[in-house]
């Protein structure tokens, strides 16, 4: 059976530290793995990474995936309250639109 | 503004009462996707469309109907709603070349009683 497993499930920063997420992922046929942020209500993308490595970075923000490891993080660095959210990863099968998420990170910036 | 757009917001219903939800995107994007979010389940996804007249079952398509006549929309359809049927849904779309992820729609919440 198909898992993608983020941890932790819930994280709890000071405001200015730097974070690390986690997605793995035991699947079959792996195409692409998504990041998203959920804040209220719908889900944003972040980045979209494939099994070439290239790291993608916007902002503070950067993610890379280790597919050896078959894994991805989500790097935060100097985090703000604005960066509180729950965090989604998603993996995107080859030869369709079919996505499996996880259930999450759930972080916490405290000012 | 390029977007995809969900209706109702919010939606009470009762058990076996037919109802439809509807998604609409301006983007002229060929994929388009309906999920369900559950607390301590994620986000899961009911059923998706690679183009118009295309359409294939996600992991929890049970319970649910979708047609994909027009490329800009993509309707849910619950022909006979259960209370198990309660959640948050999103519908979401993208292009058919792209490195970026779906477009996320607002939600609909749905309680069925």
């Amino acid at each position: 059976e198909d898992k993608v497993v983020q941890s932790p499930l819930s994280l709890v920063v000071h405001e200015g530290d730097t974070v690390t997420l986690n997605c793995s992922y035991e699947v079959t046929n792996f195409r692409s793995l998504l990041w998203y942020k959920q804040e209220k209500k719908a889900p944003t993308f972040l980045f979209m990474l494939t099994s070439s490595g290239i790291e993608k970075k916007s902002g503070r923000l950067s993610s890379i995936l280790d597919k050896k490891e078959l894994s991805s993080i989500l790097n935060i660095t100097a985090t703000q309250t604005g960066d509180s959210a729950i965090y989604l990863c998603a993996v995107v099968y080859f030869g369709n639109e079919k996505l499996t998420f996880g259930t999450g990170t759930r972080l916490t910036i405290i000012p | 503004e390029a977007q995809v757009t969900q209706n109702p917001r919010y939606l009470i219903t009762v058990t076996g009462k037919k109802l439809t939800v509807t998604c609409s995107q301006n983007m002229n994007h060929e994929y388009m996707s309906w999920y369900r979010q559950d607390p301590g389940l994620g986000l899961r996804q009911i059923y998706y469309s690679m183009n118009v007249e295309v359409t294939d079952k996600g992991d929890v398509p049970e319970g649910y109907k979708v047609s994909r006549k027009e490329k800009r929309n993509f309707p849910l359809i619950l022909e006979s709603p259960s209370p198990n049927q309660t959640s948050l849904y999103f519908c979401a779309s993208r292009p058919l070349s792209s490195g970026d992820g779906y477009t996320f729609g607002s939600g609909t919440r749905l309680t069925v009683v």
